[in-house]
């Protein structure tokens, strides 16, 4: 079955830090990779949307990659902030199918 | 501002008790989304619509029914068949282009029960 990591342990680094987020899939094939953030109690938020043919993609201090023959997209933060501290959660979905799956977030603490 | 709006933010059903959350949007999207979210869990797909007057089952529909009588509502009914109701329900809409489009969401309903 299809399936999607993301790492449950919470990554806390210093201000000013560079932040990496990973997310694995197995069994799937997906042409579409976006990133969300949700703040606690409030609904996710989108972020950055790569294709499968592209292997990077960068907006302000955010970058994301995608490699396919690994089965991984990683996501970057630089010069983060407290105020990038939330759950950051990546989602897939195929060309046919309008409907992502949702990994389950990692949280992000980012301390001053 | 565009956006999606959900009420009421908490809710609380007793036993035996149907309750409706609701979800309008105003961004002119056509496909409309439910989903539960459960703490250290992924978001899990109840119901989706892609057009007024059409909608499909999720991977989660058992206990919840849902109506698209217009293009800007989309309400989730929790009923008492769904023996654990207590979560945070969201609800999401996108434009049209399939899987590259982004989710919209509100910020969400919590549910608890009584």
């Amino acid at each position: 079955s299809q399936k999607i990591e993301q790492n449950s342990e919470a990554l806390n680094i210093q201000e000013g830090k560079t932040a990496t987020l990973t997310c694995n899939y197995t069994n799937y094939s997906p042409a579409y990779l976006q990133w969300y953030r949700q703040d606690p109690g409030r609904g996710p938020v989108f972020l950055l949307l790569i294709r499968e043919n592209e292997k990077e993609k960068r907006k302000e201090r955010l970058k994301v990659t995608f490699d396919t023959t690994l089965k991984q997209s990683l996501f970057h933060i630089t010069a983060s902030q407290p105020a990038d501290s939330a759950t950051y959660l990546c989602a897939l979905s195929s060309g046919g199918s309008y409907i992502p799956t949702f990994g389950r977030g990692t949280s992000l603490i980012v301390h001053p | 501002d565009g956006g999606i709006t959900q009420s009421p933010k908490y809710l609380f059903r007793k036993e035996g008790q149907n309750v409706t959350l609701s979800c309008e949007q105003n961004l002119n999207h056509d496909a409309m989304y439910w989903y539960r979210q459960d703490p250290g869990q992924g978001l899990r797909l109840i119901y989706y619509s892609q057009i007024v007057n059409d909608f499909q089952k999720g991977d989660i529909a058992e206990g919840y029914s849902v109506s698209r009588e217009k293009k800007e509502s989309f309400p989730l009914t929790v009923t008492s068949a769904q023996k654990n109701p207590t979560a945070f329900y969201l609800c999401a809409s996108s434009g049209p282009g399939g899987g590259g489009q982004p989710q919209h969401f509100g910020d969400g309903t919590r549910l608890s029960i009584l």
